[in-house]
């Protein structure tokens, strides 16, 4: 049974702060990793992907992923209200196909 | 927005009735994924389909079931339906060779 866990939250920071949203996930043949934000009410929104050991940075989001220890994660610099919103963690085999997701951390941006 | 449509929005339904779900996938994708979202946790893959053939499918029982039609847009039936089948219905779309899926807007289910 593949898992992936994360924290529920909720995960407040004050704007302006960085958020760090972190991912666990069991499936040592996982090969694709995903970060979706979604907002009360609304669909899955594709916001970071990352397929190697490192760090990828897309504006204020930079995503890392640590294969040996299977770990994947997410910061957020310079966090907005905007970004309020459930963040949900997805691990994939080869070439995405099927996506096991995590529950979800909900994070709250304070002004 | 992702290009990715779904119908209907919302859906009420009776306990035992049957249901269809559609999607049409984003242009220039041919594999779609379904997967199934409760209230308050992370979605569950349902099946994908590619080049009109069921290619994966996750725990789910044989009522759920699927097309894929040659334009690449797809159903989802779900006979029988039960009161836990009341969730959000996500249909998502990628290319073939690239990893990332997107999402539909989704379609509400409520069972009574």
């Amino acid at each position: 049974q593949k898992e992936v866990e994360q924290n529920s939250g909720p995960l407040s920071v004050p704007e302006g702060a960085i958020a760090s949203l972190n991912c666990t996930y069991s499936d040592r043949g996982s090969q694709s990793f995903f970060w979706y934000r979604q907002y009360s009410g609304k669909s899955p929104e594709l916001i970071m992907s990352i397929y190697s050991n490192g760090d990828k940075e897309d504006g204020r989001f930079t995503a890392q992923l640590n294969k040996a220890s299977q770990y994947v994660s997410l910061l957020i610099r310079d966090s907005q209200p905007s970004d309020s919103a459930t963040y949900l963690c997805a691990v994939g085999g080869n070439a995405g196909n099927m996506l096991t997701f995590g529950g979800g951390t909900r994070l709250m941006v304070k002004p | 927005e992702t290009g990715v449509t779904q119908s209907p929005t919302h859906l009420i339904k009776t306990r035992g009735q049957q249901v269809t779900l559609r999607c049409s996938s984003q242009s220039g994708h041919n594999t779609v994924s379904w997967y199934q979202q409760a209230l308050g946790q992370g979605p569950q893959f349902i099946f994908q389909y590619y080049r009109e053939e069921e290619n994966g499918r996750g725990n789910f029982p044989p009522r759920f079931s699927g097309l894929q039609f040659p334009n690449y847009s797809s159903e989802l039936n779900v006979n029988a339906l039960e009161l836990d089948d009341s969730a959000l219905y996500l249909c998502a779309s990628r290319k073939s060779t690239g990893g990332e899926q997107y999402f539909g807007p989704g379609t509400r289910l409520t069972v009574t």
